[in-house]
């Protein structure tokens, strides 16, 4: 099956500094890629994807990219704000239906 | 709020006891899964339903475990004599045809 790896598990950042996270896959066939915002006592909040046809994908401050060749993927937040703070976890999908996620990183964002 | 509801929040029972889990998708998402969530992992999967039909059911879900979608509509998660291992965040989640995956808050459960 799919095995989805992430890192780092927690990154600490500067208000204002850029955060990337970075995710590697295992299976060739996974062809989307969702990333995900955590608060505490919440459920996973989608917050961009990527299709498998795709290299890269931009919605305001957050951007993801995609290599199928190596088989990884990265999320990629600007200018981050105080309320950028959450765990992110990224996720592949092996077709026809699961979702596979990432351990998690622990995103601080220090004002 | 992502329109995907669960019931209770939060819940606390003893080992051994029975506990039921309510979720209610998105009104037009035909496909439903759950998940498991443990604290500092990632949602582990557990069973898939498309429409009422149990389609996928990760080697997770042990027999203790039953989860049922009669209408198509809403779905119930129970987990029988639980046991403390049990204890983890119970997530719902909803789609329609496309990927886009969309959870509930989840339910807590804590197995005294």
């Amino acid at each position: 099956g799919e095995n989805v790896e992430q890192h780092p598990s927690t990154l600490s950042v500067q208000e204002g500094d850029s955060a990337v996270i970075k995710c590697t896959y295992s299976d060739s066939a996974s062809n989307y890629f969702p990333w995900y915002k955590q608060e505490l006592g919440k459920g996973p909040q989608l917050i961009i994807d990527i299709r498998s046809n795709v290299g890269e994908k931009k919605d305001q401050r957050i951007a993801v990219t995609l290599n199928k060749t190596a088989k990884h993927f990265s999320l990629h937040i600007t200018e981050t704000q105080p309320e950028d703070s959450a765990v992110y976890f990224c996720a592949g999908r092996r077709p026809p239906n699961m979702l596979t996620f990432g351990g998690g990183t622990r995103l601080m964002v220090k004002p | 709020d992502t329109g995907v509801s669960q019931d209770p929040r939060h819940k606390i029972t003893k080992r051994g006891q029975n506990v039921t889990f309510r979720c209610d998708p998105i009104s037009e998402h035909n496909r439903l899964y759950w998940y498991r969530q443990t604290l500092g992992q990632g949602p582990e999967f557990l069973t898939y339903f498309q429409n009422e039909a149990q389609l996928e059911k990760s080697r997770l879900l042990s027999d203790r475990f039953s989860a049922e979608r009669p209408k198509g509509s809403f779905s119930t998660l129970e987990i029988q004599r639980t046991e403390q291992g049990d204890s983890a965040m119970y997530l719902c989640a909803s789609r329609h045809r496309d990927e886009k995956l969309f959870f509930g808050s989840g339910t807590q459960l804590s197995v005294l």
